[in-house]
């Protein structure tokens, strides 16, 4: 297995313009998780998701961010309009409930100009 | 909320010197995981600790998990630089919530 896939790796776009974050789980974990991670504030939990349902958004910071999970193999996080502020890696993460261990993908690294 | 809290925040060490990092917090998890990310990547498992003053060895590494499962430690024997990189300790409240409170991290650099 290829791992959990994200894209894009970077992204660079200006203030106001939409952004959305693309995420391929592993395949046969039913739990997805959305995460922020910034110097000041660490990784944070935006959303997670089980069998597609979004099951807690408390770390959604505010209505400019979205998630879906229209199936099993595919995610999107979504800001619009973005901000200055939002600039951070954003990681994507499956989890294994077999083994209890949560697979990372490789992160998008945003800026927001 | 909970919060982990994790000390140092920065550890510059040589080759073969030991060194223990620290992640505490005043609410108690179900579990603690330790992960390590290097830079450009995701953070990896390293282990899952669950009992309450459970230890566990990772060839060099030691993870301990306190006994009021508040606080857990990494130890660290004889460094390599392969060891450099931001470890990350995260807790899990437990039941079917499988939310991870993640601590700041330390960033760790061993040189050669």
């Amino acid at each position: 297995d290829a791992g959990v896939i994200q894209s894009p790796r970077h992204e660079v776009t200006e203030m106001g313009q939409e952004v959305t974050l693309r995420c391929k789980p592993i395949s046969g974990h039913d739990y997805l998780f959305w995460y922020r991670q910034t110097m000041m504030r660490g990784l944070e939990l935006l959303i997670y998701f089980n069998n597609n349902v979004p099951i807690d958004d408390s770390g959604m910071p505010e209505d400019r961010f979205s998630a879906k999970m229209p199936n099993a193999s595919f995610s999107t996080l979504k800001i619009q309009p973005s901000e200055p502020r939002d600039s951070a890696v954003y990681f994507c993460a499956s989890r294994d409930t077999l083994t209890d261990t949560q697979y990372f993908g490789p992160g998008t690294r945003l800026t927001v100009l | 909320t909970q919060l982990l809290e994790q000390s140092p925040q920065f550890l510059s060490i040589q080759e073969g010197e030991n060194l223990t990092v620290y992640c505490n917090s005043s609410s108690v998890f179900s579990s603690l995981q330790w992960y390590r990310q290097e830079p450009g990547e995701g953070p990896v498992l390293l282990v899952t600790v669950v009992t309450g003053g459970e230890v566990k060895k990772l060839k060099r590494l030691t993870f301990q998990f306190g006994d009021a499962r508040k606080d857990s430690s990494l130890h660290i024997t004889a460094a390599q630089p392969g060891d450099t990189g931001l470890y990350l300790c995260a807790g899990e409240s437990g039941g079917s919530n499988y939310k991870l409170t993640f601590g700041k991290g330390t960033l760790l650099t061993v040189n050669p």
